[in-house]
């Protein structure tokens, strides 16, 4: 059982917009600590998509979009394409566990 | 091009020792928090460890609290993780992963891996 939750997965079509939640509690997200995302292909190794809650780090398109209010935070893809079928991870820090911690991780397929 | 390449993935038996390497390049090593991240087959990320940038702050999941030490070299630019009290459980994909400059907690650079199989 992860610390921030995530649904298991997620689908939508080639063009369309979909969204990932992350659902936290107030040792973490709600305490203010910053959510981070991640996206893993296939066989490799993850790469940041988003930081610092809605930061994109240079290269990754701004199809990608992230938000974060109260205890939970989102991230959103629009206009979807194949190559974004992936597993995607929230990430945050937790006080009460003086660590950092991920979501559960959710599969996006595209239909 | 920054990179990081981790070794020293091995089989070991249950109860052995192990430790992971990481050599670090393309960037100022000690200007930033390392993490060791793990991944068991078909599993989610797992958050290991961290260590600050001049190594005198160190934090640990409860999973390895007590059994795990991160350390750093910054003259030599490695990374390590040396593994003690090895579980099945601990089996898995061991990332070494860079922090992000502003937010110590993020993580902007992943090496490709090093695969540790602890067996019964």
């Amino acid at each position: 059982q992860s610390v921030l939750t995530q649904p298991p997965s997620v689908s939508g079509a080639p063009g369309q917009r979909v969204t990932f939640s992350c659902s936290g509690s107030n040792s973490n997200i709600g305490a203010g600590y910053d959510v981070h995302w991640y996206q893993q292909l296939p066989e490799t190794a993850p790469k940041l998509l988003i930081y610092g809650n809605i930061n994109r780090p240079s290269g990754v398109p701004d199809r990608f979009s992230g938000s974060k209010s109260g205890t939970s935070a989102s991230l959103a893809i629009t206009g979807l394409q194949a190559e974004d079928e992936a597993d995607y991870y929230c990430q945050s820090y937790d006080s009460s566990l003086s660590g950092v911690v991920f979501g559960g991780g959710t599969k996006l397929t595209v239909l | 091009e920054v990179q990081l390449v981790e070794s020293g993935g091995v089989v070991v038996q249950r109860g052995g020792s192990l430790r992971l390497s990481c050599a670090a390049s393309g960037f100022t090593f000690d200007d930033y928090t390392m993490h060791w991240v793990r991944q068991a087959p078909g599993k989610g990320l797992e958050w290991v460890s961290l260590i600050s940038w001049e190594g005198g702050r160190t934090y640990y999941a409860e999973s390895v609290k007590g059994r795990f030490t991160i350390s750093r070299d910054n003259s030599k630019n490695f990374l390590f993780l040396q593994m003690s009290d090895l579980r099945t459980e601990d089996s898995a994909l061991y990332y070494c992963v860079k922090a992000t400059g502003s937010y110590p907690y993020g993580m902007d650079v992943w090496g490709q891996g090093t695969t540790v199989t602890v067996s019964s």
